[in-house]
């Protein structure tokens, strides 16, 4: 596709229950980044990959949380045990050259937790 | 963690006038600042950037001003319109910890037409 896509637009859950949402980065970007947006708030880092090498793991908050990406391309951010204040719009996004701050982001997964 | 702020959480402008939203960040070792525009339901979208080596930068209708003294960065919107209403978000990298971009809580624009 032409954008970033992400995947399921919108989900409910219940408290306890693990989800997975997906993106879709840009064909050719070797870099990709999940960030959280609670409600009002700013971009949280979460984690970057970029190409072959070892994720950046170090803004997931807890071990709850994690995230791979499968042969460079598609990504999913998996959240086991959901509690309420994982509610928030997951955001990924996409960028062709390392350390460029250009990135390119989908329009979110909004996740409610219950 | 970083902190990276903004003075002001909401700005209101006549159709027209220019606008002026400021950043401030904390780690003074930050050396590359970007802006983006979130429009709502949507994902962030680049402004534009800025590296260390510069104090300001100027896109389309669009200029951005770091001072390092005072760790501050700025983002002036010429003629401000309507389809500029959107809420804006300074980041900020620091090349030598990683590709993490830390972003601010972001100032909300409304344009009055």
């Amino acid at each position: 596709g032409a954008g970033v896509s992400q995947s399921p637009s919108n989900k409910v859950t219940e408290k306890g229950k693990d989800v997975e949402l997906r993106c879709d980065p840009i064909s050719g970007h070797t870099a990709l980044y999940w960030y959280r947006q609670s409600l009002g708030q700013g971009l949280e880092f979460l984690i970057y990959f970029q190409g072959n090498s070892a994720p950046d793991k170090s803004g997931l908050p807890s071990d709850r949380f994690s995230a791979e990406r499968t042969g460079g391309s598609v990504s999913t951010l998996t959240i086991q045990r959901t509690q309420q204040e994982d509610s928030a719009v997951y955001l990924c996004a996409s960028s062709s050259l390392p350390g460029s701050g250009e990135l390119f982001f989908g329009e979110g997964s909004r996740l409610t937790v219950l | 963690g970083e902190s990276v702020g903004l003075h002001l959480p909401t700005l209101s402008v006549q159709e027209g006038d220019n606008s002026i939203i400021n950043c401030a960040y904390s780690n003074s070792a930050s050396d590359y600042f970007i802006w983006y525009k979130q429009e709502s339901g949507k994902g962030p979208q680049f402004i534009i950037d800025i590296r260390s080596n510069m104090d300001k930068r100027q896109g389309q209708r669009v200029t951005v001003l770091l001072n390092k003294t005072v760790k501050h960065l700025s983002l002036q919107i010429a003629a401000t319109q309507p389809g500029d209403s959107a809420v804006y978000f300074c980041a900020e990298n620091e090349a030598t910890a990683g590709n993490q971009f830390y972003f601010g809580t972001g100032t909300s624009l409304t344009v009055i037409p």
